[in-house]
């Protein structure tokens, strides 16, 4: 069966240092990869997704990017944190865009 | 992705009750999922549509697309305090190679005290 983790849990970071949140498959190979934000109470906004290594579309202009270096591996990343970057970041996957998406647990990052 | 129009924004249960909850798109949807997140987790699948008019349970789940593809509906029949939660409902237009989802805003799903 397939499984996603996302690691750190939780992150609690300044303003202006790096960041670097990390999303892996198991049990597939060649999944299309997202990235999404969720602000407190609020819906899921697409920032970033990948159909395949080194493949990145971008939804939303902002301070992140995202990088996928390997087949199942998805990184999310900024060069210097804003505060507006706070929020819960969740990965997701599918093996083609007619499947439902699958959800990580998340990360929490609080930016202070 | 498109905005889906979720309602209602929260609702409150008592155990036993049955509850419902829609979403609705000023677009046509070729694909309707329902989506449960705990608090501090990622949403879990409840249920997927693929077919207007479709009807389709996952124990006391059930969840129907609309018969003009602009809507859903998600029921809970006899809910049991573990049932809060907030549910999304999510959405792929009717367009191939379409890998963006449209998510409701969320039914937050509380216990009436």
């Amino acid at each position: 069966s397939q499984t996603i983790h996302q690691w750190p849990a939780t992150l609690v970071q300044p303003v202006g240092s790096p960041l670097s949140l990390e999303c892996t498959v198991e049990g597939t190979s060649n999944p299309n990869l997202y990235w999404y934000r969720q602000a407190a109470g609020r819906g899921l906004q697409l920032l970033f997704y990948s159909v395949g290594i080194g493949q990145i579309s971008s939804e939303v202009p902002q301070n992140l990017s995202a990088s996928r270096p390997q087949d199942r591996q998805f990184i999310l990343s900024s060069k210097k944190l804003l505060l507006s970057d706070s929020g819960f970041y969740l990965c997701a996957w599918n093996r083609d865009v007619n499947q439902p998406q699958h959800f990580g647990d998340g990360t929490r990052l609080s930016i202070l | 992705g498109q905005q889906l129009n979720q309602s209602p924004q929260s609702m409150f249960i008592q155990e036993g009750e049955d509850v419902s909850m829609n979403c609705t798109s000023s677009s046509i949807f070729n694909t309707w999922l329902w989506y449960k997140q705990d608090p501090g987790e990622g949403p879990v699948l409840l249920i997927a549509l693929y077919k207007a008019g479709e009807l389709t349970s996952n124990g006391r789940l059930t969840a129907q697309f609309g018969i003009t593809r602009k809507d859903s509906f998600l029921n809970i029949s006899a809910s049991i305090p573990s049932d809060v939660g907030i549910y999304f409902c999510a959405g792929r237009l009717s367009r191939s190679n379409d890998y963006k989802l449209s998510f409701g805003a969320g039914t937050t799903v509380t216990v009436r005290a």
